[in-house]
């Protein structure tokens, strides 16, 4: 079946970067974006960006800007979600969803703590 | 702050009708932009619930519903049962950003 399936949940310190990922199967992993999205402890969701799994072309939400890369493995079919100088407010769950303009699939999400 | 907004709760008693309104401005919902909306039950990632305003992917209730109008959107569900208690997001593209953005979110509780 069509699923995305994220990498475990990480513990950094603040200043520090994450990379999570986020592996597709059961599609054409380039027939689809990857969108990202935050979502701190009891809070709303925060669009971060999507990148256009076939060519690489990324777009990044203002909020996340000069933070965020996405990157994208086609031959693995895992996208990746790197966030660097990570500060308390950064502890959140990051989602992966699949689409173009409505994201259709999600993965399970990936729980980031940053904490000293 | 959202650029879409959203009342922060709704409630209604089983087998009642709710609406979750989206408001948005002449850069989104105005724009044409289509209106996607998800259901986010406690602990879980999002689902999407409808797409392209009024459209709902297989397996979703027909009790969902949406519908836009001018600058903004709503979600009706009819027939309340106690599982559809969650939050509920709305999101569409804005040109201003040129991006895509959510809601603030709708927490739907089933009295």
């Amino acid at each position: 079946q069509v699923q995305l399936v994220q990498s475990g949940a990480e513990v950094k310190k603040p200043g520090a970067s994450v990379k999570v990922s986020c592996k597709a199967s059961g599609y054409t992993f380039t027939d689809y974006a990857m969108h990202w999205v935050r979502q701190a402890p009891g809070q709303r969701l925060e669009y971060m960006g999507w990148i256009n799994t076939g060519n690489g072309n990324t777009k990044y939400s203002q909020q996340f800007q000069g933070r965020v890369t996405l990157t994208r493995d086609t031959s693995a079919s895992t996208a990746y979600m790197e966030l660097s100088s990570l500060r308390s407010e950064d502890t959140a769950v990051f989602y992966c969803a699949r689409g173009r303009f409505h994201f259709d699939i999600w993965g399970q999400g990936t729980m980031v703590t940053v904490s000293s | 702050q959202s650029l879409l907004t959203q009342p922060p709760s709704v409630s209604g008693a089983p087998g009642q009708r709710v609406t979750i309104s989206c408001t948005g401005s002449s850069s989104n919902i105005g724009a044409g932009y289509d209106v996607h909306w998800y259901q986010q039950l406690p602990g879980t990632a999002p689902k999407l619930l409808i797409s392209r305003n009024n459209n709902r992917p297989s397996g979703v209730p027909d009790r969902f519903s949406g519908s836009t109008s001018g600058t903004s959107a709503s979600l009706a569900i009819t027939g309340l049962q106690a599982e559809d208690e969650a939050d509920y997001y709305c999101q569409s593209y804005d040109s201003s950003l040129s991006n895509s953005m959510f809601g603030g979110g709708t927490k739907l509780t089933v009295l």
